[in-house]
């Protein structure tokens, strides 16, 4: 079975701070692994995936994550904040792109 | 070209009721998976057709059902609503020809009374 964990329901950091959220997955098999953005009242954006390639991803709008085996964790950074970051970001696992496991969620809110 | 689109928006039910919410896939798209996604928390995977099929389910009681149409356009009905069934629910689409990512309408709220 697949799971996914995000440490910090809320994270709020100051517009030009790193923005650090966690992910840490539990799959069986070498898994996919994502990162989407939900804006209020809107549908989930695809920031970014691993698929075995590069460890590294760069996803969207400055985005990255780290894929690390031995961690078990896939955690999404960026370097500096802006405003229009705040969201919700889920943390996602599957075997495929189209059946995925979300994670709970992380609320980011960015101060000025 | 249009996305993934789902109608209705918004929708308040009452208890016991049944409700039917429609999804259109993205062109060229063949397979429509559903979530639900409570106040607060992450989405949840419901079911997934293709061919007009279920492939996938999740663990969701047989309340739930849906149906895929030749034009690849998707239902989900749930019968004998639930005060916990009040949610968003979200209609993803995707190729399996392709394998690209999931496109993801905007939802259903979904209100229980």
């Amino acid at each position: 079975a697949q799971s996914v964990t995000q440490l910090g329901s809320h994270v709020s950091v100051s517009e030009g701070a790193l923005v650090l959220l966690r992910c840490n997955y539990s799959s069986s098999v070498p898994p996919y692994l994502f990162w989407y953005v939900q804006y209020p009242n809107q549908g989930l954006q695809l920031l970014l995936k691993y698929t075995s390639a590069a460890t590294l991803v760069k996803g969207i709008n400055g985005f990255e994550a780290e894929f690390k085996k031995s961690e078990t964790s896939f955690h999404l950074t960026k370097p500096s904040a802006h405003m229009s970051d705040a969201a919700e970001y889920f943390c996602a696992v599957g075997t495929s792109y189209d059946k995925v496991i979300f994670g709970p969620g992380t609320s980011l809110s960015v101060i000025p | 070209d249009a996305g993934v689109t789902q109608s209705p928006t918004h929708l308040i039910k009452t208890r016991g009721q049944q409700v039917t919410l429609r999804c259109s896939p993205k062109s060229g798209h063949d397979t429509v998976s559903w979530y639900q996604q409570a106040l607060g928390q992450g989405p949840q995977f419901i079911f997934q057709y293709y061919e007009e099929e279920e492939r996938q389910r999740g663990n969701f009681p047989d309340r739930f059902s849906g149906h895929q149409f030749p034009n690849y356009s998707s239902e989900l009905n749930v019968n004998a609503l639930l005060l916990g069934d009040s949610a968003l629910y979200l209609c993803a689409s995707s190729s399996t020809a392709t394998n690209e990512k999931l496109f993801f309408g905007s939802g259903t709220q979904l209100s229980v009374l």
